[in-house]
């Protein structure tokens, strides 16, 4: 199947502070790429989609202000989490697809622990 | 109700024996289904797709009961290895926007 990129692996900040998460599409052009957020034992909460070269669409209840969503190339997309504070703390996922594809290909995650 | 329901378990089960997961939907309209799987703290992985006329894939069938609105994940012969949360993942409508259900933990032990 298809890479997909997330970096950092992992991050450890103080409360306050900004974080930007990247994800790569390395081998496919990816028309959509989702955000998932996983809090332990718990399912993915799919936090928001978003298209090449437009707006991302939040799910009900994320903050679009506090997620800031960028997806600038078929291959790049961005979450920056602003002001993190301890409850940001989570395991976020991106996953990326192409119109072309039924299928999602996720990256390997990212695990925030907010101090 | 919840969009797409799962059993959470976890099931525990021997090597060697056969466990069978289900997996509800309440979207009648809905197009695509799909099984993952999650290995602790890792991201989920395409298990396999699941079609209409039911798939296999070494000890994995799957199976799509469209007039009940569930799908099936059958795995024979378990292995260790098969330890991990299994996700369920439906594609409801047009879109391609899936829902995961909450996934399905299985532990083989020896």
């Amino acid at each position: 199947g298809a890479v997909v990129s997330q970096h950092p692996s992992r991050v450890i900040c103080k409360s306050g502070t900004s974080v930007k998460i990247e994800c790569r599409s390395l081998d496919f052009q990816a028309t959509t790429m989702f955000w998932y957020r996983q809090f332990p034992k718990q399912s993915l909460m799919l936090m928001a989609t978003s298209n090449e070269g437009s707006k991302a669409t939040y799910e009900q209840g994320v903050e679009k202000d506090k997620f800031l969503i960028n997806h600038a190339s078929l291959t790049l997309s961005t979450l920056t989490v602003t002001s993190a504070h301890p409850e940001d703390s989570s395991f976020y996922i991106c996953s990326a697809s192409h119109r072309d594809y039924n299928e999602q290909f996720f990256g390997p995650g990212t695990r925030l622990t907010v101090l | 109700r919840k969009e797409v329901e799962q059993d959470p378990g976890p099931f525990n089960v021997p090597e060697g024996a056969t466990v069978a997961f289900n997996c509800t939907y309440s979207n009648s309209a809905s197009q695509s289904f799909f099984w993952y799987r999650q290995d602790c703290r890792k991201e989920p992985k395409l298990l396999m797709s699941v079609y209409s006329s039911g798939n296999e894939d070494g000890r994995f069938t799957a199976q799509l009961n469209r007039a009940s609105q569930y799908i099936s994940l059958l795995i024979r012969d378990s292995k260790l290895s098969d330890s991990a949360t299994y996700l369920c993942v439906v594609n409801m409508g047009g879109s391609y926007i899936p829902t995961f259900g909450r996934g399905t933990s299985l532990i083989v032990h020896p």
